[in-house]
Parts: C-alpha cells; structure tokens; sequence
C-alpha cells in the first residue's frame, strides 16, 4: 500500500557531521512536509515544498538547515555542520493539497554526540 | 504562536471507559484535525472537522467544534488498550497556505488492561 518513506531510521553521529535525511513522498502527493518533534518543542514545521517548490521554510535555521525536492520522488533534508540541539526526530509528510490530511512517513531519529 | 493546545497533557483510563481529550486553538480555521502518534512512529490521521460541522463521528470516535469558543473534544468510546498513543489535534487555519497545519502538544493517553 502507498506510504511516505524515510531513510535512515536512526542516526546517530557526531556534532559538525553532515546529516542528510531522505523522504519518498507518496506518488501523486504532491505537497511535502519537514518537521522535527522533540520533548520541548513538540511537533514544529521545518520547511515544505508543493510541486517540488519551497513554499514555506520559516521555520528551519537557514545557516545549517537545507531543503530540496530534487525531483518528485525524492525530498531531502540535509543539516550541516550538526550541532547536539539538533538531536530530534525528524518526520517527512505528504499531502496532495486539494486534500487537507497528511501522511506521514516513519521518521528519522537522529542523535548529535 | 498558532500552536494550539490539548488538555488533558495526561490521560489514564481503565479498558472499556471513555477517553475524553480536549484541544483549544488560537485562530479562525478552515478545518481542525485529529491525528494518533504511536510510540516511535509517524502521526496517522484520525478524523478531520470542517468549520461549518458541530460534531462528526467515525468508528468509536466523536469529535465535536465550538467555534466560538475555539476549541475541539475528541472521544473514544469503549476504550482498548491498543488505543495507548499520543492525540494530537491540528489546525488549518483561515489564511494560511493551504495544507499548512499547526499541531498541539498532545495528549498522552494510556489504557490499562
């Protein structure tokens, strides 16, 4: 069945590492969402992408955080240099726009050292 | 902030009685969401409520809106254990780029056998 994917589930690296994070939307879905939850925080929107354009990325700290959609298959989050607060996970969402429900994917939990 | 807030923070109930999980938000929505994160997975959507619905129904859940009191109630009747998980509701609100939805801290909800 149709489902959002992540890659990795889990990382785990050390703090000024790159850390580059993967979503695959769902085929069609053609909205994509980034957003970190932590225990503090709760669930915040980092950035998102409609027909593979930026829409939003208020949300994200532009001097180590980047979005992409390279293509309509694949998003990526990328954090460089890493930093221990950035230990979180990091969930991809999709949505198809006239929809208003999202599905989400099954995370990355990252850990910065 | 739009980020709207659910209440109780903590819910612990015996199988078989009802949950009750309320949500207070900030704005004037186009619709308000529910959604269910287990532990270590992604959010799943549960039920959505259009501006112009009181209340809506799916399965062993209600859902009821007061939109003048800006506020949200989400019930699951006839409780189960599998129903440990944390609720979230979500706004969409009037104005903002369609899709975009601002997510509570959620409700910790633990049915005990």
């Amino acid at each position: 069945d149709a489902r959002v994917t992540q890659t990795p589930r889990h990382k785990v690296t050390e703090m000024g590492q790159e850390v580059t994070m993967r979503c695959q939307p769902i085929l069609g879905h053609n909205t994509v969402f980034w957003y970190r939850q932590t225990m503090m925080q709760g669930l915040e929107l980092l950035a998102y992408f409609r027909n593979r354009a930026p829409l939003d990325d208020s949300g994200m700290p532009k001097d180590r955080f980047s979005a992409e959609m390279p293509d309509a298959t694949l998003a990526t989050l990328k954090i460089q240099p890493s930093e221990p607060r950035d230990s979180a996970v990091y969930f991809c969402a999709a949505g198809t726009g006239g929809l208003e429900t999202q599905y989400f994917g099954p995370g990355t939990r990252l850990l910065v050292l | 902030s739009q980020q709207g807030e659910e209440d109780p923070q903590a819910l612990s109930i015996q199988e078989g009685e009802n949950a009750t999980m309320n949500c207070s938000y900030k704005t004037s929505i186009n619709n308000l969401q529910w959604y269910r994160q287990n532990s270590g997975r992604g959010l799943v959507h549960l039920i959505l409520i259009r501006s112009n619905e009181r209340e809506k129904h799916s399965g062993r859940l209600r859902v009821t809106l007061d939109t003048s009191k800006k506020s949200s109630s989400l019930l699951i009747t006839a409780s189960r254990a599998a129903d440990t998980a944390s609720y979230f509701c979500a706004e969409e609100s009037r104005g903002s780029t369609l899709g975009r939805l601002y997510f509570g801290r959620g409700t910790q909800l633990t049915v005990w056998p």
